[in-house]
């Protein structure tokens, strides 16, 4: 079945400052790739997707890119806030399946 | 527009009780997917229902079953508990209509089994 593997698994960063997050997948027929953050004590949020047939989409501060031939795709946020600290989770929707596989989540903190 | 809900937010079961945990999808969405979050695993599928039907299972044994009524609100039960299903259970609803994949996320039910 698909895997997905996400770096890093924790990153810190000044207020201000970009945060890039990397996921590589194994399913060569993934065609849907979302991103979610996720406070404490809630559920997941969609912040941004991407379809196979895009290689980049940018929303505000956040913006996504992939690479369908080396089959990884990152997420950027730039000028990040303190309200940008969270776990970030990358997920795939594969052509088998009605499900998303999730990377394993990066624990962003944001210092002011 | 109301987003996903899950009742309860909390529970508290001893091992070998059974647990029924309910979801209410997006007013119009009609799929309802399942996952379980923990610590070690991180987020993984369970099932997901589509028109009261099941239409995709993970890899989790058959203590766990689920069921979605005719107004797209699912439920989920796993009887004979164990220690190892503490978790935070989610439930995720999507539109479901052609080339819709996006799925939205309610809080979460957060089982402890003791």
């Amino acid at each position: 079945g698909e895997n997905v593997e996400q770096h890093p698994s924790t990153l810190s960063v000044q207020e201000g400052d970009s945060a890039v997050i990397k996921c590589t997948y194994s399913d060569s027929a993934s065609n849907y790739f979302p991103w979610y953050k996720q406070e404490l004590g809630k559920g997941p949020q969609l912040i941004i997707d991407i379809r196979s047939n895009v290689g980049e989409k940018k929303d505000q501060r956040i913006a996504v890119t992939l690479n369908k031939t080396a089959k990884h795709f990152s997420l950027h946020i730039t000028e990040t806030q303190p309200e940008d600290s969270a776990v970030y989770f990358c997920a795939t929707w594969g052509a088998a399946g009605n499900k998303l596989t999730f990377g394993g989540g990066t624990r962003v903190l944001v210092k002011p | 527009k109301a987003g996903v809900t899950q009742t309860p937010r909390y529970l508290i079961k001893t091992r070998g009780q059974q647990v029924t945990l309910s979801c209410s999808p997006i007013s119009g969405h009609r799929s309802v997917s399942w996952y379980q979050q923990t610590p070690g695993q991180g987020l993984q599928f369970l099932f997901e229902y589509f028109s009261e039907t099941q239409r995709n299972k993970g890899n989790f044994p058959g203590r766990f079953s689920g069921r979605q009524f005719s107004n797209s609100r699912s439920e989920m039960n796993v009887s004979t508990l164990e220690l190892g299903d503490s978790a935070l259970y989610l439930c995720a609803s999507s539109l479901k209509a052609s080339g819709s994949y996006e799925q939205y996320f309610g809080p979460g039910t957060r089982l402890t089994v003791t």
